[in-house]
């Protein structure tokens, strides 16, 4: 069946570094493909989202490319702020359904 | 416009004890979904509902748990008798024609 895999967490990082979280997918076909963040407290918010492959989604300073060749959707941004911490779930909609699947989270900490 | 309302946020009960979670969702969405949060893992679909009709339960564990959208808009989400392993966070979501899903805050459960 679909799936998503992220890499595990947490990941520890200091203000103004370079971040990635990788996320790779099987399904059937050319899913939809999101990122969602949870801060701490709060519930699921959309951070991001890519429906065919080579395009990019972006928001916030964060992107991710849907590669179809490779199956993933890795999460980055270029410069990560304290405020960035927070889970990190990527997600898939398959075609012909509308529902969503989500990975196990990773866990993103900033220090200043 | 006012997002997926659920109460209550946190919860707790003894276990064999039953317990019961409501949701409202972004008005004019006609689905509607359940989903179990565990500690540490992603979000796992429960129900699915599409107006008042279920679309998927094959998550649902129906000895235990039933779900209700009688009226096409809010839901109830019941669990009896409750299990240590229910501890969780339940978040109703809705979603839109565009395949949009939107999340509300979460009820935490603890089972004790």
């Amino acid at each position: 069946g679909d799936s998503v895999t992220q890499m595990e967490g947490p990941v520890t990082l200091s203000e103004e570094a370079f971040l990635t979280i990788n996320c790779t997918y099987t399904a059937t076909g050319y899913p939809s493909l999101f990122w969602y963040v949870q801060y701490p407290g709060e519930g699921l918010q959309l951070l991001l989202k890519a429906t065919k492959a080579d395009d990019k989604g972006s928001n916030k300073g964060f992107e991710a490319t849907y590669r179809k060749e490779t199956t993933s959707f890795h999460l980055e941004k270029g410069s990560v702020q304290v405020s960035d911490s927070a889970v990190y779930f990527c997600a898939l909609s398959a075609l012909q359904t509308d529902k969503l699947i989500f990975g196990t989270g990773t866990r993103l900490q900033v220090f200043p | 416009e006012a997002g997926v309302a659920q109460s209550p946020r946190y919860k707790i009960i003894e276990k064999r004890q039953s317990v019961a979670f409501w949701c409202n969702p972004i008005s004019g969405h006609a689905t509607l979904y359940w989903y179990q949060q565990i500690l540490g893992q992603g979000p796992k679909l429960l129900i699915q509902f599409q107006n008042n009709g279920v679309v998927d339960d094959s998550q649902l564990p129906k000895d235990r748990f039933s779900a209700e959208r009688l009226k096409g808009v809010d839901s109830t989400l019941k669990i009896q008798p409750a299990k240590l392993e229910d501890s969780a966070v339940y978040l109703c979501a809705s979603s839109t024609l565009t395949g949009l899903w939107y999340f509300g805050p979460g009820t935490r459960l603890t089972v004790t």
